[in-house]
């Protein structure tokens, strides 16, 4: 088992539409959870993180975590055409450097 | 430019052959990581430093692997005797160190295609 499970869709919604993309993991240790948002053959780039669990939004996204059911999820409201990217979880390691666990990325597009 | 680059972006070599790859972090970042990522997959962990110091390898990074950090600037990233399962995307990623969350910012990435 994947320490950090992710459908890698691909998911396809209209323009406007709220996307909720989701992740599951495995350690009830991780505490700090990143979303990523990876454009066609470029490096992933950093949206949001959260700490436990709980709720964080940042203008149109919002990061969720449940840790009881060691959940985790990204909504995006009013989704554009600019929003269509591999957007990826990630989750901490157990050893003390940092070094990130990602899930598989989940792929969505958005049709204007 | 003040994020992590990477050079080259691109890379073709034939199944043998030496590569090396470059990242510059972040100036005032003295965490840096190498990740691979495949098609279709999330980044895997490879190596990490903190300063010149490399403090963690993976099971990924075979002997033919090597990485380096020299001063604790850029740090560079050599495969030796490139096999066709070393195709991938190799991602360099930087952070500073402090409690809490540990924000890695990505570079570009350097692709390689090994024929």
């Amino acid at each position: 088992q994947k320490e950090v499970e992710q459908d890698p869709g691909p998911l396809s919604v209209p323009e406007g539409a709220i996307v909720s993309l989701n992740c599951t993991y495995s350690n009830s240790a991780f505490q700090y959870f990143m979303w990523y948002r990876q454009y066609s053959r470029k490096g992933p780039e950093l949206l949001m993180y959260t700490y436990s669990s709980g709720n964080k939004e940042d203008g149109r996204f919002t990061a969720q975590v449940d840790k009881s059911s060691k959940y985790i999820s990204l909504f995006i409201r009013d989704s554009q055409p600019s929003d269509s990217a591999t957007y990826l979880c990630a989750t901490y390691g157990s050893s003390n450097t940092g070094k990130l666990i990602f899930g598989q990325g989940t792929t969505l597009q958005v049709k204007p | 430019d003040t994020g992590v680059s990477q050079d080259p972006r691109h890379k073709i070599t034939k199944r043998g052959q030496n590569v090396t790859f470059r990242c510059d972090p972040i100036s005032e970042h003295n965490r840096l990581y190498w990740y691979r990522q495949t098609l279709g997959q999330g980044p895997e962990f490879l190596t990490y430093f903190q300063n010149e110091a490399q403090l963690e390898k993976s099971r990924l990074l075979s002997d033919r692997f090597s990485a380096e950090r020299p001063k604790g600037s850029f740090s560079t990233l050599e495969i030796q005797r490139t096999e066709q399962g070393d195709s991938a995307m190799y991602l360099c990623a930087s952070s500073l160190p402090r409690a809490g969350p540990n924000e890695q910012y990505f570079g570009p990435g350097t692709r390689l295609t090994v024929t």
